[in-house]
């Protein structure tokens, strides 16, 4: 199994652009998440699935979208890029044996945005 | 959202010395807790998940313990070894579903050979 993988691994844009990154999963895992990281802070919720078909927006969404047609993509649109959106980007899938969620994190995006 | 604080933010210890470190979050609602070891330039790589109170767990030399009432984990590292050198972090869900989650910052360690 690749787990979780995600593209590109580095990217810069200018003010404006928009770009797609790109997240998938071999886990047959149902959830789905975008965290963001940031200097001095945790790594906070952007946008989550449950499923194929349903996303939600989690504590940061604004700027991005999201949507989810197959159980093994998830990506992660920015529409029009914000020197605010340069960050480190981490996917994530998680399944929910025993009650409680198993997360695994894919290797991450650094995006400057200038 | 949940205030998860992680303490102390850094330290370094000399190779053969443990070590512990504390995750605090809010007690009422609590529903599971994660701690994760994160290595520079990779992805964070999930170490426990715990979810009761008084809930022990272990892996080798590092262990961790909950306390759901009070609000606190505690992680162990026994004998530290430089490898160990990572930052370890907590996130903490609440009850009401998936997006519930709150990640601490972390704490930074670096053990000395």
């Amino acid at each position: 199994n690749a787990g979780v993988t995600q593209t590109p691994k580095f990217q810069v844009l200018k003010t404006g652009q928009s770009m797609t990154l790109q997240c998938a999963q071999d886990m047959n895992h149902e959830y789905m998440s975008w965290y963001r990281q940031d200097p001095g802070m945790g790594l906070r919720l952007i946008h989550y699935s449950v499923g194929a078909g349903i996303t939600d927006q989690g504590e940061v969404p604004n700027g991005y979208n999201v949507s989810r047609s197959t159980t093994e993509d998830f990506p992660l649109r920015l529409l029009s890029a914000a020197p605010s959106q340069t960050s480190v980007y981490f996917c994530a899938s998680s399944y929910f044996p025993r009650g409680t969620y198993e997360q695994y994190f894919g290797p991450g995006t650094r995006l400057t945005v200038t | 959202i949940l205030n998860v604080e992680q303490s102390p933010q850094s330290l370094h210890v000399q190779e053969g010395d443990s070590t512990n470190f504390t995750c605090s979050f809010p007690s009422s609602n609590f529903y599971a807790l994660h701690w994760y070891r994160w290595e520079t330039a990779k992805s964070p790589e999930a170490l426990f998940v715990m979810t009761l109170n008084g809930d022990e767990k272990k892996k080798g030399r590092i262990s961790a313990t909950l306390n759901t009432k009070e609000g606190y984990s505690y992680l162990y590292i026994k004998g530290s070894q430089p490898e160990d050198s990572a930052t370890y972090l907590c996130a903490a869900w609440a009850s009401g579903g998936y997006q519930k989650v709150t990640f601490g910052t972390g704490t930074k360690l670096q053990v000395i050979p």
